[in-house]
């Protein structure tokens, strides 16, 4: 099973400022990952999906990329609303895993 | 836009069962992987199991192997988890998505969740 490590657990971040969350995987994934948000007591919300692509509706602000086994989401000028927990996926192989989640609170 | 919609959670004694079933009003799920995915009060997400477009392929998260079976009928729109042998563990909020066409991959659009809670 591929072991999804995010990091860090909690990021403290002021509204306006940038966030970078990080997700590294413990085998190669290729692209097949992605980002979801989720606020309290709401489901998850697709965020990022192959590595880099915004889904539909999502702020370009919201940004993720790849270097080697390490994927990054970054959030540019942080809003209100932006502040949630977010997981990493992995669906390169089954079982698809999940991170175990960055807490992104305003500071 | 997209809606799912779960039911049938509730509270079940350990070695019950229960059967969740998942409806997209005004939208057709035939030419979609779909999905289970569930977390436990607190907790992270775990995929559950998934299901391919026209039912032939399946998988399932070895922590419910051999005790969850997931269905669809694609005429009735809907999908199905048929939970048995259900253990203090299985109790989580279980959500159903839906996957992009052809391919059980990311998790496009997600449905409100229905609770389960095993307890004696």
């Amino acid at each position: 099973e591929i072991v999804l490590t995010q990091s860090p657990v909690t990021l403290s971040v002021s509204p306006g400022k940038r966030a970078t969350l990080s997700c590294r995987a413990s085998q190669t994934v290729g692209n097949n990952v992605a980002w979801y948000q989720q606020k309290p007591g709401q489901a998850p919300r697709l965020v990022i999906y192959n590595a880099s692509n915004r889904a539909t509706g999502v702020p370009v602000r919201f940004s993720g990329s790849r270097a080697g086994p390490e994927f990054t989401l970054a959030i540019s000028s942080l809003q209100s609303e932006d502040f949630a927990l977010y997981y990493c996926q992995q669906y390169n192989n089954w079982p698809f895993t999940f991170g175990q989640g960055t807490r992104l609170e305003i500071k | 836009q997209v809606r799912l919609v779960e039911s049938g959670g509730g509270l079940v004694k350990p070695g019950g069962s229960l059967r969740l079933s998942c409806a997209a009003p005004g939208f057709s799920i035939s030419d979609y992987y779909m999905t289970w995915i569930r977390q436990a009060p607190g907790k992270g997400l775990e995929l559950v199991a998934y299901i391919s477009d026209r039912g032939l392929y399946t998988d399932y998260a070895d922590s419910v192997k051999g005790r969850f079976t997931i269905s669809r009928d694609n005429a009735k729109n809907s999908v199905h988890l048929q939970m048995d042998s259900l253990r203090a563990e299985d109790t989580a909020i279980y959500y159903c998505a839906k996957s992009v066409v052809g391919t059980p991959g990311y998790l496009d659009s997600w449905g409100q969740g229905t609770l389960v809670s095993v307890s004696s």
